[in-house]
C-alpha cells in the first residue's frame, strides 16, 4: 500500500492563480480530509470528507473548494490564490478496520508559496 | 468547547531526561485522545493514544496519562533522545461516523545531545 499520496510536493503560485492539490488514498478509507500548517497554529481543518459525495467545511474553509467523487482521490482547489495561503497542505484519511479507528494518517503534505 | 490547548509551545530538555507535554479540552463528549508526531518536512504519524476508561497508557519510553475529572491528559517521554527531536501534537475526538479530530498547536521538542 502506498497509503495517503500528495502531489505536488512543492508549488509556486502567483497571486489570482488557481491550482489543484491531489490527493490520494489506497486504504480504502471512508473519511478524507485537508489540513493546513502554519508557525503556531498547528493544525487547521479546511474541509472534510465522510464518503464519496459527501463533503463539508471544517475550520477555514474560505478560499478553496474540495469534491469527492470516489473513494480514493480528495483534491482541493484554490480558485484564487492569496499570500495568506501560504502554507504547508496536509490530506489524511481514516476508516474502520484500519489500525485503532479513527487514526489518521497523513500524506506527505503540499508546500505551497503564493507571491 | 471544540478546542485542545497544548503547552508549551516548545520545549528543550537534556538527554536522558523526562519531556512532558500536557493538554486540557472542555467537550465532555471527547473519548479518544491521541498524540501525534511530526519530524521536519514529514506528514504527523500516530505515536499513542487513549481512551477515557483507563488514566495511563504506556507504550515503550511514551506514557500518556489521563486526568478525567481535571479534563487533562499529558505525554511523558522517558529517557528521552535527540531522536524524539519532533513536533508532538495532543488531539481529542468523538466516536461518530464523522472522524474530525480537533488538534493542539503543537509543542515543538528539542532534546540536547
Amino acid at each position: 500500500n502506498a497509503g495517503v499520496t500528495q502531489t505536488p510536493k512543492f508549488q509556486v503560485l502567483k497571486t489570482g492563480q488557481s491550482m489543484t492539490l491531489q490527493c490520494a488514498q489506497d486504504m480504502n478509507h471512508e473519511y478524507m480530509s485537508w489540513y493546513r500548517q502554519d508557525p503556531g497554529m498547528g493544525l487547521r481543518l479546511i474541509h472534510y470528507s465522510v464518503g464519496a459525495g459527501i463533503t463539508d467545511q471544517g475550520e477555514v474553509p474560505n478560499g478553496y473548494n474540495v469534491s469527492r467523487s470516489t473513494t480514493e482521490d480528495f483534491p482541493l482547489r484554490l480558485l484564487s490564490a492569496a499570500p495568506s495561503q501560504t502554507s504547508v497542505y496536509f490530506c489524511a484519511s481514516s476508516g474502520p478496520g484500519q489500525g485503532l479507528y479513527n487514526e489518521q494518517f497523513f500524506g506527505p503534505g503540499t508546500r505551497l508559496t503564493v507571491l | 468547547q471544540q478546542q485542545v490547548k497544548q503547552s508549551p509551545q516548545s520545549l528543550i530538555v537534556q538527554k536522558g531526561g523526562i519531556s512532558i507535554i500536557n493538554c486540557a479540552y472542555e467537550n465532555t463528549a471527547f473519548d479518544y485522545f491521541p498524540w501525534y508526531q511530526q519530524f521536519p518536512g514529514k506528514g504527523p504519524a500516530l505515536l499513542i493514544a487513549i481512551r477515557p476508561d483507563v488514566s495511563e497508557k504506556k507504550e515503550g519510553r511514551f506514557t500518556i496519562s489521563f486526568n478525567k475529572s481535571a479534563k487533562q491528559f499529558s505525554l511523558h517521554i522517558m529517557d528521552s533522545q535527540p531522536g524524539d527531536s519532533a513536533t508532538y501534537f495532543c488531539a481529542a475526538s468523538m466516536d461518530t461516523r464523522d472522524d474530525k479530530i480537533i488538534f493542539g498547536k503543537g509543542t515543538r521538542l528539542h532534546i540536547l545531545p
